[in-house]
């Protein structure tokens, strides 16, 4: 992933729809990605995996897809909740340079 | 019960102080990590330890130093703080498998430089 700058983009969702927050990766040899999300305040906190080998992935209320032909990754939830607002940041690692890199952050918001 | 902690969560320093930040973790994991964050941005990483072996990322500036001395600690040195180097400083530590890796960040360090 890759940091695109000083202002995240911000995605506003009414409560109880589905949020969908996009990521694009730049390193073809990337092959596990992670998503986090960061409260205010706190440090990141792991939500869901997926490795190259897999195109989807299904958590509790989230689903992650990974479109490798695109280098494109997106976060999927289900029936968003107010405990849903914070900063969520895709992640990729290249096993072989062994360390994981932040792509840039989406905000999202839940109006009542 | 926390698993990697940070001290002290906030830390104010002057312009040219030298400051050490502290991470140390219980889940014995061999890699551990560094990260700068600044506000609105996302987390950049500074370096990594994979057990005693340190890898610097090209753009870390030489301010910016680390040590880690046993499995359960590792240090944040930043010998001459400049105004820019205010940010949140996250630790992680991680382990690696065949599945995948799995980090778990502390609460950060936000650093205030006077």
């Amino acid at each position: 992933g890759e940091s695109v700058g000083l202002h995240l983009p911000t995605l506003s969702v009414q409560e109880g729809d589905n949020s969908i927050i996009n990521c694009a990766y730049s390193n073809s040899a990337s092959d596990y990605f992670i998503w986090y999300k960061q409260e205010s305040g706190k440090g990141p906190q792991f939500i869901i995996d997926i490795r190259s080998n897999m195109d989807k992935r299904q958590g509790q209320r989230v689903t992650v897809l990974l479109n490798k032909t695109v280098k494109h990754l997106s976060l999927q939830i289900a029936a968003t909740q107010p405990g849903d607002s914070a900063v969520y940041f895709c992640a990729d690692l290249c096993s072989s340079a062994s360390k994981i890199i932040f792509g840039s952050g989406t905000r999202l918001s839940i109006r009542p | 019960d926390a698993m990697v902690i940070q001290n002290p969560r906030y830390q104010v320093t002057q312009f040219g102080k030298p400051v050490t930040l502290s991470c140390s973790q219980t889940l014995n994991h061999n890699v551990m990590y560094w990260y700068q964050q600044k506000s609105s941005q996302a987390p950049k990483l500074l370096f990594h330890y994979y057990d005693k072996d340190f890898n610097n990322e090209a753009d870390t500036p030489d301010n910016f130093q680390s040590r880690r001395p046993n499995t359960s600690f590792c240090f944040l040195d930043i010998r001459s703080p400049g105004l820019g180097d205010a940010a949140m400083y996250l630790c992680a530590t991680s382990t690696r498998t065949s599945g995948g890796e799995t980090q778990y960040f502390g609460p950060g360090t936000r650093l205030l430089v006077l």
